[in-house]
């Protein structure tokens, strides 16, 4: 079966702080990774897609450790509009589909 | 450009009945997707198209059916509504397959309840 696993939190981190979290997914052939934004009550939005190098928007570092099946997500210099639930994306491989992890809430306190 | 646009935004369902949940999008993309999200679970694939006229099932098909007339449009479809499909449903979009680590877009959600 396949799996996406986060811990659901919340974390609760001061603003300003650096902030990470993993992500494990049980299928070898998963073949792509994202990490996707979702603010309550609202819709899903594409946060960065994970590179196998590694990858770095501003604030966001993310990577993947193919070896060890997991792929994190690292958040400098927190602001309180960091708070929303990151949802951990990952592609089986050979499909068109995406399978989700259920997500980490993260909180941002002043 | 509106992007992804679902409606309607909320419905109550009374169980065996039926409705179509509508999507659009205006950015011409060939990928079109259909998700439940259950609360404090993942959003699940329903059913997904890469194009105009072309369907296929995802992880959670059963009491829903789809269709693909046009590019723009991506209708889900409940029949005899049971408790078990309350969820948010999302549509999203996008222009190239996951598999080119391409950005889906999706829509502000169906909130549905099915008493």
């Amino acid at each position: 079966r396949k799996e996406v696993e986060q811990d659901p939190g919340p974390f609760n981190v001061p603003e300003g702080a650096t902030v990470a979290f993993n992500c494990t997914y049980s299928n070898s052939a998963s073949q792509s990774f994202f990490w996707y934004r979702q603010d309550c009550r609202k819709e899903p939005k594409l946060l960065m897609s994970v590179y196998s190098s590694g990858n770095e928007d501003g604030r966001f570092t993310a990577q993947l450790n193919r070896a060890s099946q997991y792929i994190s997500l690292l958040i400098r210099d927190s602001k309180l509009s960091d708070s929303a639930t990151y949802l951990c994306v990952v592609r089986e491989g050979g499909a068109d589909g995406l399978t989700f992890g259920k997500g980490t809430h993260l909180i941002i306190q002043p | 450009n509106a992007g992804v646009t679902q409606t309607p935004k909320f419905r109550i369902l009374k169980i065996g009945q039926s409705m179509t949940l509508q999507c659009a999008q205006d950015m011409n993309h060939n990928y079109m997707y259909w998700y439940r999200q259950d609360p404090g679970m993942g959003l699940k694939l329903i059913y997904y198209s890469v194009g105009a006229g072309i369907t296929d099932k995802g992880e959670v098909p059963n009491g829903y059916n789809v269709s693909r007339s046009t590019t723009e449009d991506f209708p889900l479809r409940l029949e005899l509504a049971a408790p078990s499909q309350t969820s948010v449903y999302f549509c999203a979009s996008s222009y190239l397959p996951p598999r080119w680590l391409n950005e889906q877009f999706f829509g502000p959600g169906t909130r549905l309840t099915v008493l």
